[in-house]
Protein backbone atom coordinates (compact mmCIF):
# COMPACT_ATOMS: atom_id res chain seq x y z
CA UNK A 1 0.00 0.00 0.00
CA UNK A 2 1.61 3.62 -1.09
CA UNK A 3 1.92 5.56 2.47
CA UNK A 4 1.26 9.07 3.01
CA UNK A 5 2.24 11.20 5.74
CA UNK A 6 1.54 15.08 6.66
CA UNK A 7 3.46 17.79 8.25
CA UNK A 8 2.50 19.20 10.78
CA UNK A 9 0.22 16.99 12.25
CA UNK A 10 -1.54 20.37 13.65
CA UNK A 11 -0.67 23.89 13.59
CA UNK A 12 -2.15 27.50 15.45
CA UNK A 13 -3.00 30.21 12.84
CA UNK A 14 -4.66 33.47 12.90
CA UNK A 15 -7.05 34.91 10.66
CA UNK A 16 -5.51 36.37 7.48
CA UNK A 17 -2.46 34.04 7.36
CA UNK A 18 -1.11 32.00 4.92
CA UNK A 19 -0.56 28.41 5.99
CA UNK A 20 1.03 25.22 3.98
CA UNK A 21 0.45 21.90 5.00
CA UNK A 22 2.69 19.06 3.06
CA UNK A 23 1.89 15.50 2.12
CA UNK A 24 4.49 13.16 1.12
CA UNK A 25 3.91 9.91 -0.74
CA UNK A 26 5.91 6.54 -0.05
CA UNK A 27 6.44 6.26 -3.77
CA UNK A 28 5.91 8.06 -6.92
CA UNK A 29 2.01 8.55 -7.51
CA UNK A 30 2.78 11.64 -10.63
CA UNK A 31 -0.40 13.94 -9.56
CA UNK A 32 -2.70 11.32 -8.25
CA UNK A 33 -3.06 13.13 -5.21
CA UNK A 34 -6.56 15.16 -4.01
CA UNK A 35 -7.09 16.87 -0.77
CA UNK A 36 -9.81 16.83 1.60
CA UNK A 37 -11.32 19.44 3.85
CA UNK A 38 -13.21 18.17 6.98
CA UNK A 39 -15.24 20.19 9.89
CA UNK A 40 -16.10 18.36 13.27
CA UNK A 41 -18.97 16.63 13.00
CA UNK A 42 -18.69 16.95 9.38
CA UNK A 43 -17.73 14.47 6.11
CA UNK A 44 -14.47 15.49 4.61
CA UNK A 45 -15.55 17.83 1.09
CA UNK A 46 -13.02 17.62 -1.69
CA UNK A 47 -10.83 21.03 -2.36
CA UNK A 48 -8.33 19.74 -4.74
CA UNK A 49 -8.01 17.16 -7.37
CA UNK A 50 -5.15 15.65 -9.35
CA UNK A 51 -2.78 17.84 -7.22
CA UNK A 52 -3.78 21.10 -8.37
CA UNK A 53 -6.43 21.16 -9.73
CA UNK A 54 -9.32 23.18 -7.60
CA UNK A 55 -12.73 22.18 -7.50
CA UNK A 56 -15.42 24.31 -8.60
CA UNK A 57 -16.98 26.05 -5.60
CA UNK A 58 -13.79 26.16 -4.12
CA UNK A 59 -12.67 29.78 -2.87
CA UNK A 60 -9.39 30.86 -4.54
CA UNK A 61 -7.35 31.07 -1.31
CA UNK A 62 -7.20 27.37 -1.35
CA UNK A 63 -4.07 26.09 -3.46
CA UNK A 64 -1.54 23.45 -4.31
CA UNK A 65 1.03 22.09 -5.88
CA UNK A 66 2.92 18.95 -6.59
CA UNK A 67 4.28 15.97 -8.22
CA UNK A 68 5.86 12.77 -7.46
CA UNK A 69 6.43 11.52 -4.01
CA UNK A 70 5.90 15.63 -2.22
CA UNK A 71 2.98 17.82 -2.54
CA UNK A 72 1.69 20.95 -0.40
CA UNK A 73 -1.64 22.40 0.34
CA UNK A 74 -1.61 26.71 0.95
CA UNK A 75 -4.64 28.44 2.14
CA UNK A 76 -3.72 32.13 1.61
CA UNK A 77 -5.69 34.43 3.67
CA UNK A 78 -7.12 32.06 6.63
CA UNK A 79 -10.92 32.62 7.05
CA UNK A 80 -12.73 31.59 10.28
CA UNK A 81 -14.28 28.40 8.34
CA UNK A 82 -10.95 27.15 7.06
CA UNK A 83 -10.33 26.22 10.80
CA UNK A 84 -10.93 22.46 9.89
CA UNK A 85 -8.75 19.23 9.51
CA UNK A 86 -7.03 18.76 5.64
CA UNK A 87 -6.59 15.16 4.48
CA UNK A 88 -4.81 14.05 1.27
CA UNK A 89 -5.41 11.03 -0.33
CA UNK A 90 -3.84 9.32 -2.98
CA UNK A 91 -5.40 7.81 -5.87
CA UNK A 92 -3.04 6.35 -8.09
CA UNK A 93 -3.72 3.39 -9.96
CA UNK A 94 -3.27 0.44 -7.77
CA UNK A 95 -5.72 0.08 -4.89
CA UNK A 96 -6.00 0.84 -2.59
CA UNK A 97 -6.42 4.01 -2.02
CA UNK A 98 -4.70 5.60 0.84
CA UNK A 99 -5.08 8.52 2.87
CA UNK A 100 -2.71 10.99 4.98
CA UNK A 101 -3.17 10.78 8.60
CA UNK A 102 -4.61 14.71 8.55
CA UNK A 103 -3.64 18.12 9.96
CA UNK A 104 -5.46 20.26 11.85
CA UNK A 105 -5.75 23.79 11.74
CA UNK A 106 -6.47 25.34 15.15
CA UNK A 107 -6.71 29.11 15.95
CA UNK A 108 -3.93 30.42 17.83
CA UNK B 1 -25.30 18.72 -6.74
CA UNK B 2 -26.35 15.33 -5.90
CA UNK B 3 -27.14 13.38 -1.97
CA UNK B 4 -25.92 10.59 -0.63
CA UNK B 5 -27.72 9.70 2.08
CA UNK B 6 -27.27 6.38 4.62
CA UNK B 7 -29.14 4.59 6.90
CA UNK B 8 -28.84 5.22 10.52
CA UNK B 9 -25.83 4.00 13.60
CA UNK B 10 -26.16 0.60 14.84
CA UNK B 11 -25.08 -1.72 17.04
CA UNK B 12 -24.17 -5.37 16.58
CA UNK B 13 -22.76 -8.18 18.36
CA UNK B 14 -19.22 -9.43 17.60
CA UNK B 15 -19.68 -12.29 14.41
CA UNK B 16 -22.82 -10.62 13.49
CA UNK B 17 -23.50 -9.25 10.04
CA UNK B 18 -24.48 -5.27 9.26
CA UNK B 19 -26.14 -3.91 6.09
CA UNK B 20 -25.59 -0.10 5.28
CA UNK B 21 -27.40 1.24 2.66
CA UNK B 22 -26.84 5.00 0.94
CA UNK B 23 -29.20 6.28 -1.53
CA UNK B 24 -27.86 8.20 -3.99
CA UNK B 25 -29.96 11.79 -5.99
CA UNK B 26 -29.72 14.48 -7.71
CA UNK B 27 -27.24 13.32 -10.29
CA UNK B 28 -26.84 10.44 -12.77
CA UNK B 29 -26.25 7.36 -10.35
CA UNK B 30 -24.95 4.92 -13.61
CA UNK B 31 -22.99 7.54 -14.54
CA UNK B 32 -20.50 7.37 -11.63
CA UNK B 33 -19.27 4.43 -9.10
CA UNK B 34 -19.55 4.40 -5.28
CA UNK B 35 -16.76 3.40 -3.07
CA UNK B 36 -17.20 2.73 0.96
CA UNK B 37 -14.31 4.34 3.25
CA UNK B 38 -14.39 4.29 6.94
CA UNK B 39 -13.22 5.95 9.91
CA UNK B 40 -12.33 4.00 12.89
CA UNK B 41 -12.51 6.30 16.50
CA UNK B 42 -8.82 8.65 16.86
CA UNK B 43 -7.90 6.89 13.57
CA UNK B 44 -7.65 7.83 10.07
CA UNK B 45 -9.32 6.96 6.94
CA UNK B 46 -9.55 3.37 5.54
CA UNK B 47 -10.64 2.72 1.70
CA UNK B 48 -12.45 -0.34 2.31
CA UNK B 49 -14.28 -1.25 -1.23
CA UNK B 50 -15.49 0.35 -5.08
CA UNK B 51 -18.49 -0.68 -6.90
CA UNK B 52 -19.48 0.14 -11.14
CA UNK B 53 -22.94 0.83 -10.22
CA UNK B 54 -23.44 0.29 -14.02
CA UNK B 55 -22.26 -2.94 -14.01
CA UNK B 56 -21.90 -4.19 -10.77
CA UNK B 57 -18.33 -4.73 -11.27
CA UNK B 58 -16.38 -4.62 -7.82
CA UNK B 59 -13.18 -3.91 -6.29
CA UNK B 60 -12.03 -4.48 -2.35
CA UNK B 61 -8.91 -3.97 -0.31
CA UNK B 62 -7.32 -7.09 0.42
CA UNK B 63 -7.82 -7.43 4.02
CA UNK B 64 -11.63 -6.89 3.83
CA UNK B 65 -11.93 -9.69 0.83
CA UNK B 66 -14.24 -12.28 1.40
CA UNK B 67 -16.40 -9.88 4.30
CA UNK B 68 -17.59 -7.01 2.78
CA UNK B 69 -20.39 -7.52 -0.36
CA UNK B 70 -20.87 -4.69 -2.34
CA UNK B 71 -24.61 -4.52 -4.33
CA UNK B 72 -26.45 -1.81 -6.06
CA UNK B 73 -30.30 -1.33 -7.02
CA UNK B 74 -30.15 0.87 -9.66
CA UNK B 75 -34.68 0.58 -9.25
CA UNK B 76 -33.73 2.90 -6.17
CA UNK B 77 -30.38 4.36 -7.20
CA UNK B 78 -29.50 2.85 -3.87
CA UNK B 79 -25.90 0.88 -3.24
CA UNK B 80 -25.85 -1.51 -0.31
CA UNK B 81 -22.33 -2.46 1.81
CA UNK B 82 -22.49 -5.76 3.87
CA UNK B 83 -20.17 -6.76 6.03
CA UNK B 84 -20.28 -9.88 8.12
CA UNK B 85 -18.19 -11.43 11.09
CA UNK B 86 -18.22 -8.33 12.80
CA UNK B 87 -15.23 -7.59 15.18
CA UNK B 88 -14.36 -4.97 17.48
CA UNK B 89 -11.94 -3.14 15.55
CA UNK B 90 -14.95 -2.92 12.88
CA UNK B 91 -16.37 -0.16 15.03
CA UNK B 92 -16.20 2.88 12.91
CA UNK B 93 -17.67 5.93 10.60
CA UNK B 94 -18.16 4.20 7.64
CA UNK B 95 -18.62 6.46 3.96
CA UNK B 96 -20.20 6.17 0.93
CA UNK B 97 -18.89 8.43 -1.58
CA UNK B 98 -19.08 8.90 -4.95
CA UNK B 99 -16.71 7.85 -7.19
CA UNK B 100 -15.23 7.23 -10.60
CA UNK B 101 -16.88 4.29 -12.88
CA UNK B 102 -13.33 2.37 -13.33
CA UNK B 103 -9.71 2.30 -13.21
CA UNK B 104 -8.58 5.81 -14.74
CA UNK B 105 -11.51 8.00 -13.34
CA UNK B 106 -11.90 6.55 -9.96
CA UNK B 107 -10.46 7.65 -6.37
CA UNK B 108 -11.56 10.85 -6.63
CA UNK B 109 -14.48 11.21 -4.28
CA UNK B 110 -16.45 14.34 -4.73
CA UNK B 111 -19.26 13.51 -2.55
CA UNK B 112 -19.68 12.14 0.62
CA UNK B 113 -22.74 10.66 2.58
CA UNK B 114 -23.07 11.85 6.02
CA UNK B 115 -21.78 8.51 7.53
CA UNK B 116 -23.25 5.46 9.50
CA UNK B 117 -21.56 4.77 12.77
CA UNK B 118 -21.24 0.65 13.25
CA UNK B 119 -20.57 -0.65 16.71
CA UNK B 120 -19.69 -3.60 17.30
CA UNK B 121 -19.78 -4.88 21.45
CA UNK B 122 -20.86 -7.48 23.27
Amino acid sequence: DIQLTQSPSSLYASVGDRVTITCRAGQTISTYLNWYQQRPGKPPTLLISAASRLRSGVPSRFSATGSGTEFTLTISGLQREDFATYFCQQSYTSLPFTFGPGTTVYVK
Amino acid sequence: QGQLVQSGSVVQKPGASVKVSCKASGYSFTSYGVSWVRQAPGQGFEWMAWINTENSNRNFAQKLQGRVTLTTDTSTNTVYMEMRSLRSDDTALYFCVRDGVGATTWGVFDLWGQGTLVTVSS
